[in-house]
C-alpha cells in the first residue's frame, strides 16, 4: 500500500494568510493525487485532482502542485469558509489512500 | 446533477452484517467506479473498496475478508456489506462517483452526505 503523510497535522493561520500543506507518498504516485476539503459534520469536497487540475467551482485561491512523492496544497488568501480539514488521496494504485488530514484552525 | 444517498440501519450489532446502500440519481451508473468510504469518529477517511460498472471490484486489504461491494445497475444502485462487524467498525459511511479524466486520472467527485453506523450491543 502507498502510505500518504500530510504535514502539519494542523495549523492556525489569520484571515488573509497563505497557507501550504504538504502531502508525501511513500512512492511515486505519479500526479494521481486529489486535495479534499471537509467541514464539520459534512462529506468531503473535492478540490484539486491531477495534482493540480482545479475541480469545476473550486476559487482559484486554492492550487495544487507536486509529482513523483512530494505534493503542496496552496490556499492563496484564506478566507473565513475555507477553515476545515484537507485530506490527500492518492489515485495511482489500489488500494486508494488518504493522508491523515491537516486541520485549518483560525488564529 | 448527480447526487448520492446512502441508506441502511443506523445500529448493528457486534458479529451481525452490516449493509448499506447508495441510491445514484440524475445521472448514470457507466461508465464510472462507485466507491465506499468511512470515516470513525474523529479520525480521518479510509477508503473502503470499488466498483466498476462493468463488474470489476477492488477492496482494501485491510477488509477484504469481510468485505462485499455489488451493483445493481436496474435499481442504479450500490450496496455495501461487512460481515462480523465490531466497534471498531462504528464510523460515518460515505458513497462517492469516482469521476476521471484525460490519462485515467480518478478522483471523488461526487459524495453522498453520509450515514452513521454504530456497532452496539
Amino acid at each position: 500500500d502507498i502510505q500518504m503523510t500530510q504535514s502539519p497535522s494542523s495549523l492556525s493561520a489569520s484571515i488573509g494568510d497563505r497557507v501550504t500543506i504538504t502531502c508525501r507518498a511513500s512512492q511515486t504516485t505519479s500526479n494521481y493525487l486529489n486535495w479534499y476539503q471537509q467541514k464539520p459534520g459534512k462529506a468531503p469536497k473535492l478540490l484539486i485532482y491531477a495534482a493540480s487540475s482545479l475541480q469545476s467551482g473550486v476559487p482559484s485561491r486554492f492550487s495544487g502542485s507536486g509529482s513523483g512523492t512530494d505534493f503542496t496544497l496552496t490556499i492563496s488568501s484564506l478566507q473565513p469558509e475555507d477553515f476545515a480539514t484537507y485530506y490527500c488521496q492518492q489515485s495511482y494504485s489500489s488500494p486508494r489512500t488518504f493522508g491523515q488530514g491537516t486541520k485549518v484552525e483560525i488564529k | 446533477q448527480v447526487q448520492l444517498q446512502e441508506s441502511g440501519p443506523g445500529l448493528v450489532k457486534p458479529s451481525e452484517t452490516l449493509s448499506l446502500s447508495c441510491t445514484v440519481s440524475g445521472g448514470s451508473i457507466s461508465p464510472y467506479y462507485w466507491s465506499w468510504i468511512r470515516q470513525p469518529p474523529g479520525k480521518g477517511l479510509e477508503w473502503i473498496g470499488h466498483i466498476h460498472y462493468s463488474g470489476s471490484i477492488n477492496y482494501s486489504p485491510s477488509l477484504e475478508s469481510r468485505v462485499t461491494i455489488s451493483l445493481d445497475t436496474s435499481k442504479t444502485q450500490f450496496s455495501l456489506q461487512l460481515n462480523s462487524v465490531t466497534a471498531a467498525d462504528t464510523a460515518v459511511y460515505y458513497c462517492a462517483r469516482v469521476g476521471y479524466s484525460n490519462y485515467n486520472y480518478q478522483y471523488m467527485d461526487v459524495w453522498g452526505k453520509g450515514t452513521t453506523v454504530t456497532v452496539s450491543s
